[in-house]
């Protein structure tokens, strides 16, 4: 297994896109969370999976913002109608139930609304 | 509270010691964690401790845990200039219906002076 992996690693956008960004975890593991980070600032949570299910949603910055997790296993982050606030870099990471001996992060998206 | 904070830079000599501060808030924390980030890179788990834990050593890395004053610190000895980066603390929080989050600060970053 080769880690978490993100793509792309890089996306411009023009504002009112959408976009959509996928996750693929470390296969063993069954808990898939959602992070957003913004310059000088550390990760911020939006959602996490626990398998297929999404236990934990409502940290989501708004209703543009939707994940899914089909069959346990890949995630995608999709952001609607983007807008300049949404640059960023989302950052995936999995772990084995509750992740007590951390979190595996993938190297990330970094989003550029134009 | 959820907050969780850090000084936002430190600067060392190249062989010398790195000492990098956390404080928290949540006494409710169980588990602790540093998180190293590179430029344009994710986050890579250093180590983590155990609330029950005043410290723990790993190789040149040394983590001390004051849970009375919610303080936490990373040591760095003998100080590469690879080590030069963002350094991330982070704590558990339950966050209801077995859902666990980690919490960052807003990271320390680490200059190596040759």
């Amino acid at each position: 297994d080769t880690g978490v992996s993100q793509d792309p690693r890089h996306k411009i956008t023009k504002r009112g896109q959408n976009v959509t960004f996928r996750c693929d975890p470390i296969s063993e593991h069954n808990r898939l969370y959602w992070y957003r980070q913004t310059l000088g600032q550390g990760p911020e949570f939006l959602t996490y999976f626990q398998n297929e299910a999404q236990l934990e949603k409502s940290r989501l910055l708004s209703d543009r913002f939707s994940a899914e997790r089909p069959k346990g296993s890949f995630s995608t982050l999709e952001i609607q109608r983007t807008e300049q606030g949404d640059s960023a870099m989302y950052l995936c990471a999995s772990s084995w139930d509750r992740g007590r001996d951390g979190y595996t992060f993938g190297s990330g998206t970094r989003l550029t609304v134009v | 509270g959820e907050d969780v904070e850090q000084s936002l830079f430190l600067s060392v000599r190249e062989g010398d010691s790195s000492v990098i501060n956390c404080t928290y808030t949540d006494s409710s924390s169980t588990y602790l964690y540093w998180y190293k980030q590179e430029p344009g890179a994710g986050l890579q788990l250093l180590t983590y401790i155990f609330s029950n834990m005043d410290m723990k050593q790993d190789q040149r890395l040394t983590v001390l845990l004051n849970k009375k004053d919610k303080h936490l610190s990373l040591r760095i000895a003998d100080t590469q200039t690879g080590d030069s980066a963002i350094y991330f603390c982070a704590e558990r929080l339950y966050s209801g219906a077995g859902s666990y989050q980690l919490t960052f600060g807003k990271g320390t970053k680490l200059s190596v002076i040759p």
